[in-house]
């Protein structure tokens, strides 16, 4: 079972639209959660950390269910530059390495 | 502030060869990451370096090795590639001091096609 699962989508949304998508992982002692942004053939970067209470940043919102063991991301009044490849990350305890999911891809239509 | 550089940005090279790619940490970190990503997956974790000594290895096989420098650098080295080990290769550098040290930034990336 792969540590960290996602949608790949593609998620096709309209400018304006709102559109959620989750990840979910399996090690129970994952202790920091992170939402990646990756444009095509490039690096990815962090676009949000995860807050066990729930966290926005502008257009972003991030949620964590330790019970479900679920990440989740929403993103408002979407913009054609949110077009993207999402990474949701997990990090463990004493654990050096983050562990990737394979991304949900976004693509946000005009 | 310079962030994570890498080198080089492209690579070709034949089945059986050898590789050596580079990194160059963010300004005031010390520990570098390596990570794997094949097309349409997540980067995969290949091994941790700090104070120069491999500190966390991902499940990938001795054909990968790395080397960090005094200066905090980091080489990955690749033997007897394979086709499969055709990828874009990441980098990511942080510190122990301050900042937590998951919060890795990326560098670019060297796209490694083996043929």
């Amino acid at each position: 079972r792969k540590e960290v699962e996602q949608d790949p989508g593609p998620f096709n949304v309209p400018e304006g639209a709102t559109v959620a998508f989750n990840c979910t992982y399996s090690n129970s002692a994952s202790q920091s959660f992170f939402w990646y942004r990756q444009d095509c053939r490039k690096e990815p970067k962090l676009l949000m950390s995860v807050y066990s209470s729930g966290n926005e940043d502008g257009r972003f919102t991030a949620q964590l269910n330790r019970a479900s063991q679920y990440i989740s991301l929403l993103i408002r009044d979407s913009k054609l530059s949110d077009s993207a490849t999402y990474l949701c990350v997990v990090n463990s305890f004493n654990d050096y390495k983050l562990s990737f999911g394979a991304g949900t891809t976004v693509t946000v239509r005009a | 502030d310079a962030g994570v550089t890498q080198s080089p940005t492209h690579l070709i090279k034949t089945r059986g060869q050898q590789v050596t790619l580079r990194c160059s940490p963010k300004s005031g970190h010390d520990t570098v990451s390596w990570y794997q990503q094949a097309l349409g997956q997540g980067p995969q974790f290949i091994f941790q370096y700090y104070e120069e000594e491999e500190r966390q290895r991902g499940n990938f096989p001795d054909r990968f090795s790395g080397h960090q420098f005094p200066n905090y650098s980091s080489e990955l080295n690749v033997n007897a590639l394979l086709l499969g080990d055709s990828a874009l290769y990441l980098c990511a550098s942080s510190t122990k001091r301050g900042t937590p040290s998951y919060e890795q930034y990326f560098g670019p990336g060297t796209r490694l096609t083996v043929t």
